[in-house]
């Protein structure tokens, strides 16, 4: 049971490049969330998916597209990365409960955009 | 809207000693709250959660956190705070769908 992972670790992209990061969970869970995490900032709510094939804005949506093509697998997009989406990325996955119910993080992914 | 305070950025305890960290909350009812741990390059993970009943909550590696609805707090405590404790530390309330985390508290533990 490795619980929610998250692919690639680190990486480091060039202003405008694109790239796509995966997050996967075997857990069977029907709420999945992207998050970033900067200094000072907490973790902030990109977007979330209540279930397979649906997707919604959180907080911070510019700049990011999802997509839930499967139940356990959460992609998040950059289309044209930017220096300012350089943070860690962090996924979460958790029962319908949603906000009242225990979310389960990936280890996060780091990315530098120069 | 739900909001989470964490006044604290920033604690610094000796090993040994007792930590309390302040959490706050703006919530039109009983709200779910949440604290998770972060240790440096890790995700988070969850220390313990408040849903209702008993006010004093216990959670994983000696924390326990205690709901003041008066006070509109959520602040977590250890009696005793060991060296592997240093990590950042988040508050979280409900919202839909979602949680609303606090900006987090960083703790250092001296020798």
């Amino acid at each position: 049971n490795a619980g929610v992972t998250q692919t690639p670790k680190f990486r480091v992209l060039k202003t405008g490049q694109s790239m796509t990061l995966l997050c996967a969970q075997d857990m069977n869970h029907e709420y999945m969330y992207w998050y970033r995490q900067d200094p000072g900032m907490g973790l902030r709510l990109i977007h979330y998916s209540v279930g397979e094939g649906t997707t919604a804005k959180g907080e911070v949506p510019d700049g990011y597209n999802v997509s839930r093509l499967k139940k356990q697998n959460f992609l998040l997009g950059l289309e044209s990365a930017a220096p300012s989406q350089t943070s860690v990325y962090f996924c979460a996955s958790s029962l319908p409960g949603g906000g009242a119910d225990t979310q389960y993080f990936g280890p996060g992914t780091r990315l530098t955009v120069l | 809207a739900q909001s989470v305070t964490q006044p604290d950025i920033h604690i610094t305890v000796s090993e040994g000693a007792s930590l309390e960290l302040r959490c706050n909350y703006s919530y039109g009812a009983t709200p779910y709250l949440f604290w998770y741990v972060q240790s440096p390059g890790q995700g988070l993970q969850l220390l313990l959660k408040y849903f209702s009943g008993d006010t004093l909550v216990q959670g994983i590696k000696g924390f326990e956190a205690e709901f003041k609805r008066s006070q509109s707090s959520f602040n977590l405590r250890k009696p005793s705070v060991h060296w592997s404790d240093a990590a950042e530390y988040f508050c979280a309330v409900e919202g839909t769908y979602k949680y609303i985390f606090g900006t987090g508290t960083r703790l250092k533990v001296l020798a």
